[in-house]
């Protein structure tokens, strides 16, 4: 059963420290995703990679935040430095690319900046 | 207008009950539908696609109207198991989904 991973699952951190969270997407999927959930603004999409080079990050904070794909089989998100208002939970998700795509979420890794 | 507006709820239903969620989407160039299912702390997971003729799987029926852009989701004989959120996710090109903020249906004994 093919699933996304994502580690950590819970960290947490202080103001400033730097936050790297990392996915292994399902193999053979060539799009990846990285959302943020949070109660007041729902899900969000950060950044997105087809064939691992970067397509859309206009959702991410750029002078804090980074998203990359060293290869096929990791996508990373760092938080350098990291605020409390970062704190939520960040989905990977990954698909097959096509107009009907169906993403597959991993587990989120659960964020709490103090 | 947010892209894809949804009740938050929450719903409270008893079991056996029917309940229909509704869904408004303002861009007029989406290509693609679905319903997505998150329970309390987990990840989100596809319910089912939406298709313009509707589409039925079990007690779950989905329905599309695309000149008054919206979605619905009806769900028939509601069990325990069905309690979570519902998000409405549109596609708005080039595999990019955008999500609803979800609607809470909490069915009970």
């Amino acid at each position: 059963d093919a699933r996304v991973t994502q580690t950590p699952r819970h960290k947490v951190t202080e103001m400033g420290q730097e936050v790297t969270m990392r996915c292994q997407p399902i193999l053979g999927h060539n799009t990846v995703f990285w959302y943020r959930q949070t109660m007041m603004q729902g899900l969000e999409l950060l950044a997105y990679f087809r064939n691992r080079a970067p397509l859309d990050d206009s959702g991410m904070p750029k002078d804090r935040f980074s998203a990359e794909m060293p290869d096929a089989t990791l996508a990373t998100l760092k938080i350098q430095p990291s605020e409390p208002r970062d704190s939520a939970v960040y989905f990977c998700a990954s698909g097959s690319g096509t107009i009907e795509d169906t993403q597959y979420f991993g587990p989120g890794t659960r964020l709490t900046v103090l | 207008r947010k892209e894809v507006e949804q009740d938050p709820g929450p719903f409270n239903v008893p079991e056996g009950a029917t309940v229909a969620f509704n869904c408004t989407y303002s861009n007029s160039a989406s290509q693609s539908f679905f319903w997505y299912r998150q329970d309390c702390r987990k990840e989100p997971k596809l319910l089912m696609s939406v298709y313009s003729s509707g589409n039925e799987d079990g007690r779950f029926t989905a329905q599309l109207n695309r000149a008054s852009q919206y979605i619905s989701l009806l769900i028939r004989d509601s069990k325990l198991s069905d309690s979570a959120t519902y998000l409405c996710v549109v596609n708005r090109g080039y595999s990019t989904l955008t999500f609803g903020k979800g609607t809470m249906l909490l069915v009970s004994p």
